[in-house]
């Protein structure tokens, strides 16, 4: 199956500062990805859709400014929380869909980062 | 994109199969069934898909019912490393985002 990872795993960072996460897919190219959030004991979230080339799509609620997204190439996007708060810490997960043999669609998901911010 | 309601818990044996249930009564035509699973501290997992056939592959078995109201997720004989929780989403390509319910946590017990 398609692989997508994220780096780093996870990470711990002060009130304040800024942390990047990396989604890549790592054998397929995917003009989509699209980055969730879980919260503990929580499903998982949809909060925006990162498109290849331009502008993401943010979900209702998501603060485009604390999360930047940049999809810079066809095989990576990153997640930037500015500013974080503890109320940032989260699980961070992305996903890429790629054509499987058979002709559909399918989105495959990466291990998540673990985002903890004192 | 439909809903889906599925069973919140069930458990299962070690080495028996696991039937895992989904309701989506308001799937339509172009909608796949979609069932993921996720392992504690992990992303989620894709295990399999279908339109309308029953489709099988390494990991499990999609039964579709002909009405396509629901489906039926089958571990043929489930182990340990199977514990999970266990999405079905519906949704007409792979291609948009996936909207997760709150799955089935299956429990498997030896």
């Amino acid at each position: 199956g398609a692989v997508v990872s994220q780096h780093p795993s996870w990470v711990i960072c002060k009130s304040g500062t800024s942390v990047k996460i990396e989604c890549r897919s790592l054998d397929f190219q995917a003009t989509t990805m699209f980055w969730y959030r879980q919260f503990p004991k929580q499903s998982l979230m949809l909060m925006a859709t990162s498109n290849e080339g331009s502008k993401a799509t943010y979900e209702q609620g998501v603060e485009k400014d604390k999360f930047l997204i940049n999809h810079a190439s066809l095989t990576l996007s990153t997640l930037t929380v500015t500013s974080a708060h503890p109320e940032d810490s989260s699980f961070y997960i992305c996903s890429a869909s790629t054509l499987l043999a058979g002709g559909t669609d399918t989105q495959y998901f990466g291990p998540g980062t673990r985002l903890t911010v004192l | 994109d439909a809903k889906t309601t599925q069973p919140t818990s069930m458990d299962c044996a070690e080495g028996r199969a696991a039937n895992l249930p989904c309701n989506h009564s308001t799937i339509s035509g172009n909608e796949y069934v979609y069932w993921y699973r996720q392992i504690h501290s992990q992303g989620p997992q894709y295990i399999i898909h279908g339109l309308k056939n029953n489709e099988t592959n390494e990991m499990a078995s999609l039964i579709i019912t002909e009405d396509r109201k629901s489906s039926t997720l089958i571990l043929p004989h489930a182990t340990l490393r199977d514990t999970a929780v266990y999405y079905c989403i519906v949704g007409p390509t792979g291609r948009r985002a996936l909207t997760f319910g709150s799955g089935t946590r299956l429990q498997v017990q030896p």
